[in-house]
């Protein structure tokens, strides 16, 4: 079991620039989710996948963010136009029949200068 | 909408105490979570909770779903340095979303 697995695990951009992160699910977990952290945080939900159907997003995901999973395995996370207060760590989990158990991957540091 | 308040927000212990953290939500939940983050990490889960008055224990960690379903707690015995962390509970709400709802974490400090 390799877990799940992100990248990259540090971003660093300047402010106006796009961005893209990479997630890779457990390989049998069918549920995949985006959260986004921020200091002295807990985790705050941004959006869901089961398989390659995107079922649940946010009020936090704004037009700027946009999130595919096209095959049901890994699944990305865009960020066009980045503003100073998208600096967060972007974490992924997945999930597999067990609900509720979601397994986290280490996450993406972004910082937006 | 759906909040959990965790509390305490911090504490610090001498090695070999014993920790008790709790959350409450003032809306009713179909489970609850438990999760350690180290810094630059993503969260660990510790242990899943899916009936009301459910007690789990995993190792020196026991924690509680809460009969009215609105809170659960965490115990930690025996403490050690390496369970230095934050603490996060984390519910999933009642209405068939699949989201996780999170605390705002227990930062815990063990002094050896």
């Amino acid at each position: 079991d390799t877990g799940v697995s992100q990248n990259p695990r540090h971003k660093i951009t300047k402010r106006g620039q796009n961005v893209t992160f990479r997630c890779d699910p457990i390989s049998e977990h069918n549920r995949l989710y985006w959260y986004r952290q921020t200091l002295g945080q807990g985790p705050e939900f941004l959006t869901y996948f089961q398989n390659e159907a995107q079922l649940e997003k946010s009020r936090l995901l704004s037009d700027r963010f946009s999130a595919e999973r096209p095959k049901g395995s890994f699944s990305t996370l865009e960020i066009q136009r980045t503003e100073q207060g998208d600096s967060a760590m972007y974490l992924c989990a997945s999930s597999g029949n067990q609900g509720g158990r979601l397994y986290f991957g280490p996450g993406t540091r972004l910082t937006v200068l | 909408g759906q909040q959990l308040n965790q509390s305490p927000q911090s504490m610090f212990i001498q090695e070999g105490e014993d920790v008790s953290m709790n959350c409450t939500s003032s809306s009713i939940f179909n489970t609850w979570l438990w999760y350690k983050q180290d810094p630059g990490e993503g969260p660990v889960l510790l242990i899943a909770l899916y009936k009301a008055g459910e007690l789990t224990s995993n190792g020196r960690l026991t924690a509680q779903f809460g009969i009215t379903r609105k809170d659960s707690f965490l115990n930690i015995s025996a403490s050690i340095p390496s369970d230095v962390g934050i603490y996060f509970c984390a519910g999933s709400p009642q209405g068939g979303s699949e989201k996780l709802v999170f605390g705002k974490g227990t930062k815990l400090t063990v002094n050896p």
